[in-house]
């Protein structure tokens, strides 16, 4: 069962120009994570959110969260042609004895 | 350190026919796991493991055995290949949780799997 759902599906912008991707999930959680998965690669952590935070940055990254609408924003500023790739949101819960929950991903591609 | 590997990268496999995927870390982590990851679906949980010995089903175990003899190795058996376990399959590792949730999770290349 899919916890988080990344919107949109995929998203397609010029060099230079910021991008945004949504995740939303269902139930309450302990912390959400992004993470990005370059083709035919394994996938590799940006950031994690603590249910009791708002907002985080990591460099051109920024990452807010949402508990009363149940959703989370990955900011990506200046996208250069190596940010494209999928995204992925995940969610840990003790509904789900903190397993991580994974959406399905937003491809993002990145024209020069 | 050479983090979560996984071998081998590419495997077919007929129907009916057994194998192992392999997955080790350098890391130390006490918690790792199996994922599959199918087009157009996030990754979904086979099996997982807080530590050597200790080992529990994740969302979509059948057709699949793990066991966790050592905190390096996690061990991924196919038991009865099916066309419906193509797939690619990636291994991960972390600190284990806690009742604050996860951490990072450190993730191997992948093994594409094809069943014929």
């Amino acid at each position: 069962s899919q916890q988080g759902e990344e919107d949109p599906q995929a998203l397609s912008i010029q060099e230079g120009e910021n991008a945004t991707m949504n995740c939303s999930y269902k139930t309450s959680i302990n912390n959400l994570q992004w993470y990005r998965q370059n083709s035919g690669r394994g996938l590799v952590h940006l950031i994690l959110i603590r249910s009791n935070e708002r907002e985080k940055h990591s460099g051109r990254l920024r990452v807010t969260l949402d508990t009363s609408k149940k959703s989370s924003s990955l900011l990506i500023t200046a996208s250069r042609a190596a940010d494209t790739a999928s995204y992925f949101c995940a969610t840990d819960s003790m509904d789900s004895n903190y397993q991580l929950i994974w959406g399905a991903g937003t491809k993002l591609i990145i024209k020069p | 350190n050479a983090g979560v590997t996984q071998t081998p990268k590419f495997q077919v496999l007929k129907t009916g026919q057994s194998m192992t995927l392999q997955c080790a870390q350098d890391m130390n982590h006490e918690y790792m796991s199996w994922y599959r990851q199918d087009p157009g679906m996030g990754l979904r949980l086979i099996h997982y493991s807080v530590g050597a010995g200790i080992t529990d089903q994740g969302e979509v175990p059948n057709g699949y055995n793990v066991s966790r003899s050592t905190t390096e190795d996690f061990p991924l058996r196919l038991l009865s290949a099916a066309p419906s376990q193509t797939s690619v399959y990636f291994c991960a590792s972390s600190y284990s949780y806690t009742s604050g949730g996860t951490y990072e999770q450190y993730f191997g290349p992948g093994t594409r799997l094809t069943v014929t």
